[in-house]
């Protein structure tokens, strides 16, 4: 079966100016995540998705960033304005329900704030 | 929330020896869940500890679910140099609230 596809790979901003990030998540998997890992720590959740809905999203700086995932499938997150300590991995995972199961990653996108 | 420490951070070994990270919470965990991450890499799913006790293994890894639900170990014999990377758990919790947390992961570096 595919992975989770995300888009784009890398991506290199000045402060202040925004970006958005793309996600396909596996067929038929329910929830989606999206992470942000910086480097040396283990990934944050930032946002949670059941189907379209939005499960959790209380550690989500909604000042800058925010996310969709209208028709329950792919999911976009964006920030703006950007600052130098989002420079960061946005992973997107997929899983087939959302408590007690193992969730699939993307590949990531790095993402550098100048 | 959960919060989800492990130690070490770092280890080196040399190829051949045993290599043990070990994950501790200050909350009883529903189950626990362990990933692996490559260099450059992202995470990828090893296996979930849902008993008390639980012991489960997967050729030279083996992971433990300490009794009380605190705290879980992996522990690989005869380190290999594809062994390298980052192992995290994370708290697989599978009910009530639940925000997903992973630990701050431990690198394992393996000198041939």
């Amino acid at each position: 079966e595919a992975g989770v596809a995300q888009s784009p790979r890398y991506k290199i901003i000045e402060k202040r100016q925004s970006v958005a990030f793309w996600c396909n998540p596996i067929s038929g998997h329910a929830t989606l995540y999206w992470y942000q890992q910086i480097l040396g720590q283990g990934p944050k959740l930032l946002i949670q998705f059941q189907n379209n809905g939005v499960v959790d999203d209380s550690q989500l700086p909604k000042d800058r960033f925010s996310a969709e995932r209208l028709k329950g499938v792919d999911s976009t997150l964006k920030i703006q304005p950007a600052k130098l300590e989002d420079s960061a991995v946005y992973l997107c995972a997929s899983s087939f329900g959302d408590r007690g199961y193992e969730q699939y990653f993307g590949p990531g996108t790095r993402l550098t704030v100048t | 929330g959960q919060q989800v420490m492990q130690i070490p951070q770092y280890q080196h070994v040399q190829e051949g020896e045993d290599f043990t990270t070990y994950c501790n919470s200050s909350t009883t965990l529903s189950n626990i869940q362990w990933y692996k991450q490559r260099p450059g890499g992202h995470p990828v799913f090893l296996i979930q500890l849902v008993k008390s006790g639980e012991v489960k293994k997967q050729k030279r890894l083996t992971f433990q679910f300490g009794e009380a639900k605190k705290n879980s170990s992996l522990h690989i014999t005869a380190t290999q140099t594809t062994d390298v990377g980052t192992y995290f758990c994370a708290d697989g919790a599978s009910g009530g609230s639940y925000i997903p947390t992973f630990g701050r992961g431990t690198s394992l570096i393996v000198h041939p």
